[in-house]
Parts: structure tokens; sequence; C-alpha cells
């Protein structure tokens, strides 16, 4: 059984550049949430994605935007950098039940981003 | 809104003496809570969970938890840590979609 994968593990970008960040779930896994951690905090929810379809956002502007294919992958897009949007970015993957919650989310390794 | 309060940034501790890592969170609903470990330059490994059932939780490597209700507390103990647990140590709330809201996490220093 595969874990969550991410790619790629550290990217220097520059302020107003756009980036893409990829995450693999764990096999068996239909939902994908991504957090951003910075430097000497806890991780803050950005979304979650279910079946494809967001389902779930948190207090994060309409830059930050995500996609998640039909093998349950996932994307996060980030337009318009800024300096604050240096951080570790988590992607989580879970199998979610209808019915069910408190469904354990299994982390990636996430990737370093530096904004200049 | 659900949050979670760690109270320690720093817990400095000897090899082989006793731990616990505090939290406290708040919600108007029944809630999940989490303790996630994340050793360096890595990312977040559950170490256990508080769905329902019992108030004292097990998880891995010798951790335990206790769900106190009237306390809106989860604190973290364990009777004898090694240089091994040296970590950030987060503590979550489930959020509704399975999402989680965490604490600024408590920093385990442990030397010998």
């Amino acid at each position: 059984e595969t874990g969550v994968t991410q790619s790629p593990t550290h990217l220097i970008k520059t302020r107003g550049q756009q980036v893409t960040l990829r995450c693999s779930s764990q096999s068996g896994h239909n939902t994908v949430s991504w957090y951003q951690q910075a430097l000497g905090q806890g991780p803050q929810f950005i979304f979650q994605y279910y079946r494809e379809e967001e389902n779930g956002r948190g207090n994060f502007p309409p830059r930050f935007s995500g996609l998640q294919f039909p093998n349950y992958s996932s994307e996060l897009n980030v337009n318009a950098l800024e300096l604050d949007d240096s951080a570790l970015y988590l992607c989580a993957s879970s199998l979610a039940l209808v019915g069910t919650s408190g469904n354990e989310q299994f982390f990636g390794p996430g990737t370093r981003l530096t904004v200049l | 809104a659900q949050s979670v309060t760690q109270l320690d940034s720093q817990v400095p501790v000897f090899e082989e003496a006793p731990v616990e890592l505090r939290c406290n969170y708040s919600s108007s609903v029944s809630v999940y809570l989490f303790w996630y470990v994340q050793y360096p330059n890595q990312g977040l490994q559950l170490l256990l969970k508080y769905l329902s059932g019992s108030t004292l939780v097990k998880g891995i490597n010798g951790f335990e938890a206790e769900f106190n209700k009237s306390q809106t507390s989860f604190h973290l103990r364990k009777p004898s840590v090694h240089i091994s647990d040296t970590a950030e140590y987060f503590c979550a709330v489930n959020s509704g979609y399975s999402t989680l809201t965490f604490g600024k996490g408590t920093m385990l220093l442990v030397s010998p």
C-alpha cells in the first residue's frame, strides 16, 4: 500500500508568480485536504476535495485553487504569489464514508514553498 | 467555530521522565480529537484519536490521552520519554467535512 506522496519537495518562486503543487492520495482514499503550515504554526486548512468536487474551504483567498482528478490525486494552485505564502504545504487523504465522521487523515511529507 | 489551544509552546524534559502536553478545545458540538507528531522536515503522523467510548485513549509509541468533556481537555501523556520523542506535537479537532483544526503545537525537547 502506497502512502500519500507530494511533489516537488522544495520550490522557490518569486512574488507574483504562479505555482502548482501535486499530491497522490493513499490507495483507496476518495478525499483530499490541503493545509498550509507557516513556520512555527500549526497547519491551517485550505480546502478539501471529495470525488472531484470542492467540499469545504478555509479562510484563504480565491487565488488558492485546487483540483481533484478521477484517480483522486490532487493539485493545489496558487496565483500571484506573496511573501506570506512561504510555508510547508501538506496534503492529507482519507476515506470518507457516508454517515461517518472523524475519518483519519493520512499526511504526505509536504512541499516547502519559499517566495522571494 | 471550533478552536484548539495548546498551552505550552515548548516542554523540556529529561530522558525517562514522565511528560504531559496540554490541549484544550472549544466546540458547540460533539468533537473528535486527535494528536499528531511531526518530526523535523516531515509530515504529520497520527499518535492517537478519540472518537467515542472510553475516555482514555492509547496510541503508538507508548503515548496515551484522556478526553475530559467537562474541562474540554485532551491532554497527552507518556510515563517515560526517550530522546527519540523529541518532536513537535499537534492537537487537532475535527471540524466537519473531516477537516481538522490544529493547535499551534508543542515542541517536546528531551535531553539526556
